[in-house]
C-alpha cells in the first residue's frame, strides 16, 4: 500500500524552528518528485515547496522562500521540511504529497494525512 | 508568478444537478492543470490531471476541459458524496505550482 506519513508538527514560538518529516512506503521513492502543501483550517490549499527525485530541482513559494528548506533522503525513504524563523501565519496543516508520474506535469496523486504546525507564543 | 482564479467561489446545488467550475490562469499554462477534491478532515484527492485526464477510480461524472488560460471542471450529475471544495492547480511553471482559491460546493 502506498503511504505517506507526516510527523514533526507541534506548537512552536514565533522565530523558532521545526522540522517536518514524511516517511513514505509502498512505492519507489527515489523515482518521484515530492511536494509540501499546507492548509490553514477553513482556508485554501497553499503549495509550499517541491523537490525533484534527485534533489537537483527545488522550488519554494514566495511566502516561505529563505525560511524553509526542503530535502529528501532516498536511501531512508524520507522527505523533510526544515522550517526556520517561523511566523504565526505559518500555522497550518502540512501535507506531503507525491508527484504523479515523472516530472511535475500530472499533479499530486498520493497525500499524507498531514501534520499540524501551530506558531504561537 | 502565475496566478490562478476560480469561479464561483461557492455554489449551492442539488443532487442530480450539473455543476461547472471555472479556473483561469493569469497566463497560458497550455494543458498543465490539475483538479483536486477536498473534504473536511480528509487529504486532498487528485481528480483530473493535464486538464482532462481522469484519475483511476474517479467516477466518470467528473470531467475536465480547457487549455491555455481557461479550464472547466464539470460534474454531470452531482452525487451526495460530491459536496466538497474543489481546487485547480497549475503544473506548468516549474518548480512553482500554485493552487486556485477553491470552489465550495454545498447543498442547496
Amino acid at each position: 500500500e502506498v503511504q505517506l506519513v507526516e510527523s514533526g508538527g507541534g506548537l512552536v514560538q514565533p522565530g523558532r524552528s521545526l522540522r517536518l518529516s514524511c516517511e513514505v512506503s509502498g512505492f519507489t521513492f527515489e523515482n518521484f518528485a515530492m511536494h509540501w502543501v499546507r492548509q490553514v483550517p477553513g482556508k485554501g490549499l497553499e503549495w509550499v515547496s517541491c523537490i525533484s527525485w534527485n534533489s537537483k530541482v527545488i522550488g519554494y513559494a514566495d511566502s516561505v522562500k529563505g525560511r524553509f528548506t526542503i530535502s529528501r533522503d532516498n536511501a531512508k525513504n524520507f522527505l523533510y521540511l526544515q522550517m526556520d524563523s517561523l511566523r504565526a501565519d505559518d500555522s497550518a496543516l502540512y501535507y506531503c504529497a507525491k508527484a504523479k508520474g515523472t516530472g511535475w506535469s500530472y499533479g499530486m496523486d498520493v497525500w499524507g494525512q498531514g501534520t499540524t504546525v501551530t506558531v504561537s507564543s | 508568478d502565475i496566478q490562478m482564479t476560480q469561479s464561483p467561489s461557492s455554489l449551492s446545488a442539488s443532487v442530480g444537478d450539473r455543476v461547472t467550475i471555472t479556473c483561469r490562469a493569469s497566463e497560458s499554462i497550455t494543458f498543465h492543470l490539475s483538479w483536486y477534491q477536498v473534504k473536511a478532515g480528509k487529504a486532498p484527492k487528485l481528480l483530473i490531471s493535464v486538464a482532462s485526464t481522469l484519475e483511476s477510480g474517479v467516477p466518470s461524472r467528473f470531467s475536465g476541459s480547457g487549455s491555455g488560460t481557461d479550464f472547466t471542471l464539470t460534474i454531470s450529475s452531482l452525487q451526495p458524496e460530491d459536496f466538497a471544495t474543489y481546487y485547480c492547480q497549475q503544473t506548468y511553471s516549474s518548480p512553482r505550482f500554485t493552487f486556485g482559491p477553491g470552489t465550495r460546493v454545498d447543498v442547496k
